[in-house]
Parts: structure tokens; sequence; C-alpha cells
């Protein structure tokens, strides 16, 4: 299973950019990058998912290196909102779906 | 379309008793997996079912065990409950395996 590392945590201010980095050493060919964002007491929610060099959507973008062996989770202007807990997620090799989520990083967004 | 919807969203049990929760996933998806969630061990895979089928299982032991229906529901039961056991419990669904994964809002499970 690809491990991966994040900080612990953040602190960051409304209307700034975040930028969350997980590195992933051991990631396989196959594997794709995924994140997710959960709140207290509730399921996690996909933000978004990459394979390689840049993914944007309408919450978030996120930049893979030509190597994949780590991620950048960038969240523009975050809000009060935003406060959760991010998980970075690497699909393991061979097709199994024992994924396995790391500690995540606490994000704390300050008015 | 409907989210993961998990039932019952609370629970509170004692030791020794058995429980089921139950997950129904997004339409047109096959693929279910169920996750444990505590404060100490963060969220941990149990298992996956696609097409009535476990896929895959995590480490946990035999009290842990789960089934797929023919409507791709799932059920996941826990018998012999230890305190150990209260946590969160977290249904994803997709539509085959390897697909992202939608979360429901989880079974809380207290047991005393």
């Amino acid at each position: 299973l690809a491990k991966t590392t994040q900080p612990i945590s953040m602190d960051s201010y409304e209307g700034q950019e975040v930028n969350i980095t997980c590195s992933h050493n051991n990631i396989a060919t196959n594997d794709y990058i995924t994140w997710y964002q959960q709140f207290p007491s509730q399921g996690p929610r996909f933000i978004i998912q990459g394979y390689k060099t840049k993914v944007t959507n309408e919450v978030a973008s996120l930049f893979i290196p030509a190597d994949r062996k780590s991620s950048t989770l960038s969240l523009p202007r975050v809000s009060l909102s935003d406060t959760a807990v991010y998980y970075c997620l690497v699909g393991d090799q061979g097709g199994r779906r024992a994924l396995t989520f790391g500690s995540g990083t606490r994000l704390q967004v300050q008015p | 379309k409907a989210g993961v919807t998990q039932t019952p969203r609370y629970l509170i049990k004692t030791r020794g008793q058995q429980v089921t929760l139950s997950c129904s996933p997004i339409s047109g998806h096959r693929s279910v997996s169920w996750y444990q969630q505590t404060p100490g061990q963060g969220l941990q895979f149990l298992f996956e079912y696609f097409s009535e089928t476990q896929r895959n299982k995590g480490n946990f032991p035999g009290r842990f065990s789960g089934r797929q229906f023919s409507n791709s529901r799932s059920e996941m039961n826990v018998s012999t409950l230890e305190l150990g056991d209260s946590a969160l419990y977290l249904c994803a669904s997709s539509r085959i395996p390897q697909d992202t994964q939608y979360f429901g809002p989880g079974t809380r499970l207290t047991v005393l």
C-alpha cells in the first residue's frame, strides 16, 4: 500500500490561498491521487483526483510533478467553512481497493 | 442523484451485543466499502464488496463481517461488541472498484 505523509496541521486566514502537500514516495504506476475533505462526525467528501500534471475543478487544484512522488492540493481564497481535515489518498497497486487514509491535515481558517 | 445513505445514524449498544449497520449506495454504484474511524487509529479500511462478493478485507477480527445484496445495498455486522468498537462507521460507494469513492454520513456506534 502506498503510504502518504502530510503535515498534521495548518493555519490560514480567510481569503488566502492554501497549499497542502502530500508525499507518496512509493506511488505505483497505476495509482491515482485523491483528496478528501472531512468535517467532524461526517463522512469524507471527495474534492479532486488526478494522475499527473495539473487538475482543476470548481473548488480546488491539484498539482502533481513529473515523478509523482508528491502532490499539492491548492485551495484558492479559503473561507471559515474550509476548516476541516484534508486527506491525501493514493490508490494501491494491483487493482486492490484496500486503500488506507493517512492521518490527514487539519486546516484551521481564521477570520 | 441521492448520495450514500447509512442507517441508523446513531446507535448505542452494550458489550457482548451484536449490531448490524446498513448502507445504500448511490444509484448505479455497485461497489461498497466500509471503514472504521476512531480518534486514535484514524480511518481504517474494513472490507469492500462488488457484485455481492467480498473483494478485499482489512486487518480486522472475524467479529466484523459484511455482505452485499443483489441491489448493491450492503450491511456490516459486528458480533460480541467490545468497548473499542466505538467508532464512526463509514460506507463508501463507487461505480466499480478502483473508481472514485463517495462516502455516506456514517453511523456513530457507542459501546457501553
